[in-house]
């Protein structure tokens, strides 16, 4: 158990809609990054908030935003969803402003979505 | 813009070594790193290394050479267990987060 809560496990909705990921970082940890993982793909970086403010952002669509609350969980919005859009949508976190600095990122179980 | 390049597949049988390599293109590199993924599961930290040379943690090392953009991960005696995707990933200053390759997917068998 990484610590790092993500809700819901799965999530199954349709084309055009919007859905909501959440994701807890683990206790003390400022960053969250988010990362897209589509079927036998790699992960791809979407964006990191540290402390509640947005640090680096990577190939996040601009259908998608996300947001960190002062008590530091953050989320995920995907909009005009579409069919490419299913994906597992990891969160991850770190202590420092860049989880660089050691090479390691603390991962939550992902968020399954499919979009029919 | 940064890329990995790591083997799709690799297939190994119970206790043997396997050699898992990564190639990379990036500015500004500070480090590599090794993630495990099994299926419908959360990638896991392994190692990192910012050096030169030989990292070991019990089965697994890992492995890096700065100058030849190269690094690699090593297991010893595998298990059926380690049966899983095999990550690596570039810690970019820059960027301030992990990019990951695309992976590569070991499967032990008996």
């Amino acid at each position: 158990d990484s610590g790092v809560t993500q809700t819901p496990k799965h999530l199954i909705t349709a084309t055009g809609q919007r859905v909501t990921l959440r994701c807890s970082p683990r206790s003390g940890d400022l960053s969250v990054y988010w990362y897209q993982q589509s079927l036998d793909q790699g992960l791809q970086f979407l964006i990191q908030y540290y402390n509640g403010e947005e640090r680096a952002k990577g190939n996040i669509l601009e259908r998608f935003s996300a947001q960190q609350f002062p008590d530091l969980h953050s989320e995920l919005n995907l909009s005009s969803l579409e069919l490419g859009d299913s994906a597992l949508y990891f969160c991850a976190s770190s202590a420092s402003d860049t989880g660089t600095a050691t090479g390691e990122l603390f991962f939550g179980e992902g968020s399954r979505l499919t979009v029919l | 813009g940064q890329s990995l390049e790591q083997p799709s597949e690799v297939t190994a049988v119970e206790g043997a070594i396997v050699q898992i390599n990564c190639t990379y293109q990036t500015s500004g590199f500070y480090g590599l790193s090794w993630y495990q993924q099994h299926d419908g599961g959360a990638p896991t930290f392994l190692s990192y290394n910012a050096l030169d040379g030989l990292e070991e943690t019990g089965r697994f090392s890992s492995f890096l050479s700065r100058s030849d953009s190269y690094g690699y991960l090593l297991l010893q005696e595998l298990q059926m267990k380690d049966s899983a995707s095999y990550f690596c990933a570039v810690a970019d200053m820059g960027r301030r987060a992990l990019t990951f390759g695309s992976g590569t997917r070991l499967q032990v068998q008996p």
